[in-house]
């Protein structure tokens, strides 16, 4: 089944870029996605991509695509301490379930 | 449009004890979910459901059991509580039968066994 992998924790300085790193198994994925997590609170959607693009820019958000190497990344420029959470990739199986990387938890540091 | 609403919020429970908690989606989503998260593990899918009357174990299933009677809602139950079930607890659905396949979050339970 489907496996997805993020690092567990990235600390940056206020102003540098974040860059969160995913990998996944299974290629059937329509869309691949990145979801937010702030202290207390369930997880919303970010940002997403199709699986036919290789990037997609959302203001400061750049998610990167290589369906060969089956990575995704999510880029955030500028980064400010209200980007302090904890991140997850998301992929698809076969019958649409998701499912879920163990997140990534982005220190900004002033 | 509520989304996803669980029920309760917080409970604290004594080891032995049983309870369940609720999760009802406004969405028409075929798929729902229960996940534990717990400091530094990440999400942990419980049991799941791809439609009403379905139920399916997912990584962590053990002390648990759930319940879709209803497409909108999706039931976990805890028999015989432990403290190892001490965990926040989300509900999260998916899926509207058309290829969108967003996943919508519910706010939360936290749960203390003592």
């Amino acid at each position: 089944g489907e496996d997805v992998e993020q690092s567990l924790f990235l600390s940056v300085r206020e102003g540098d870029s974040s860059v969160i790193n995913c990998t996944y198994t299974d290629s059937s994925s329509t869309y691949l996605y990145w979801y937010k997590q702030e202290p207390g609170a369930g997880l919303q959607l970010l940002t997403y991509i199709f699986s036919n693009m290789d990037m997609k820019q959302d203001q400061r958000l750049t998610v990167l695509l290589n369906k060969k190497d089956k990575h995704l990344s999510l880029r955030i420029a500028d980064t400010q301490t209200g980007d302090s959470a904890i991140y997850f990739c998301a992929g698809e199986d076969s019958s649409y379930k998701l499912i879920f990387g163990s997140g990534t938890r982005l220190l900004v540091r002033p | 449009n509520a989304g996803v609403t669980q029920t309760p919020k917080f409970r604290v429970l004594k080891t032995g004890q049983s309870m369940t908690l609720l999760c009802a989606q406004d969405m028409n989503h075929e798929y729902m979910y229960w996940y534990r998260q717990d400091p530094g593990m990440g999400l942990r899918l419980i049991h799941y459901s791809v439609g009403e009357g379905t139920t399916a174990k997912g990584e962590v299933p053990d002390g648990y059991n759930v319940s879709r009677l209803k497409k909108q809602n999706f039931l976990l139950g805890l028999e015989s509580a432990a403290p190892s079930q001490t965990s926040v607890y989300f509900c999260a659905s998916s899926y509207d039968g058309t290829g969108n396949t967003e996943a919508f979050f519910g706010q939360g339970t936290r749960l203390t066994v003592v």
